[in-house]
């Protein structure tokens, strides 16, 4: 147990779905980020949220849509994904995002069909 | 050039042995560097960091760094079956991105 909470584990949807994944941090850290994680690939950074304010948007496609409502949520909002877009997606958070290590939820599997 | 690479293995060493696992970085001015150990099908989890150039020992596990030579090292003495997974490296840069290598997976065989 990380104190780093992501829902749901596992997630199938549709080209056509609107979804969201979810993460919650216990930590009292300040930073917190998606990262998607592909077979073969590696971790991929997607969003970095520091504060509450989004510092890195690594050129995600805009079907993918975070939202950061304060320093312990975090959510991934998904609209017309596509079968490339399967793949682990990891919530972790740090103290404050600069040199602090990071700790990771569980992950969510997403398989879109 | 890729930001951190790493040797994909798979590395293969005894039951015992020592694991030595490498990871280079491409950004002179990153500050923080990381071990994370990822069981198949499992998150990350931290096994490590270090900040300082030299070693750093915690348990069987000791990293080195060498910020000249822009080189990051994870040492696994006594490996165990249990040591079987993949490790990655990561490095946190000036800003706030903390970026992975594509990991090295161990295998440790009886």
């Amino acid at each position: 147990e990380t104190g780093v909470t992501q829902t749901p584990r596992h997630l199938v949807m549709g080209m056509t779905n609107k979804k969201s994944l979810k993460c919650e941090q216990h930590l009292g850290h300040n930073a917190m980020y998606w990262y998607k994680q592909s077979a073969k690939k590696p971790l991929e950074l997607m969003f970095v949220y520091n504060f509450k304010e989004q510092t890195e948007n690594n050129s995600v496609p805009s079907r993918f849509s975070p939202e950061c409502p304060n320093s312990s949520h975090l959510f991934l909002h998904l609209h017309t994904l596509q079968p490339e877009d399967s793949a682990l997606y990891l919530c972790a958070s740090s103290l404050t995002g600069g040199r602090d290590e990071a700790f990771f939820g569980q992950g969510t599997r997403l398989t879109v069909v | 050039q890729k930001e951190v690479e790493q040797n994909s293995g798979p590395l293969s060493v005894p039951e015992g042995a020592i694991a030595s696992l490498n990871c280079t970085y491409s950004d002179r001015g990153s500050q923080s560097f990381f071990w994370y150990r990822q069981y198949s099908g499992k998150s990350p989890e931290l096994i490590m960091f270090i900040y300082s150039n030299g070693d750093k020992e915690d348990g069987r596990f000791t990293a080195q760094l060498n910020k000249a030579s822009q080189y990051v090292s994870l040492l696994i003495r006594d490996s165990q079956p249990s040591d079987s997974a993949t490790y990655l490296c990561a490095v946190n840069m000036i800003t706030d991105k903390l970026i992975f290598g594509t990991g090295t997976r161990l295998q440790v065989f009886p």
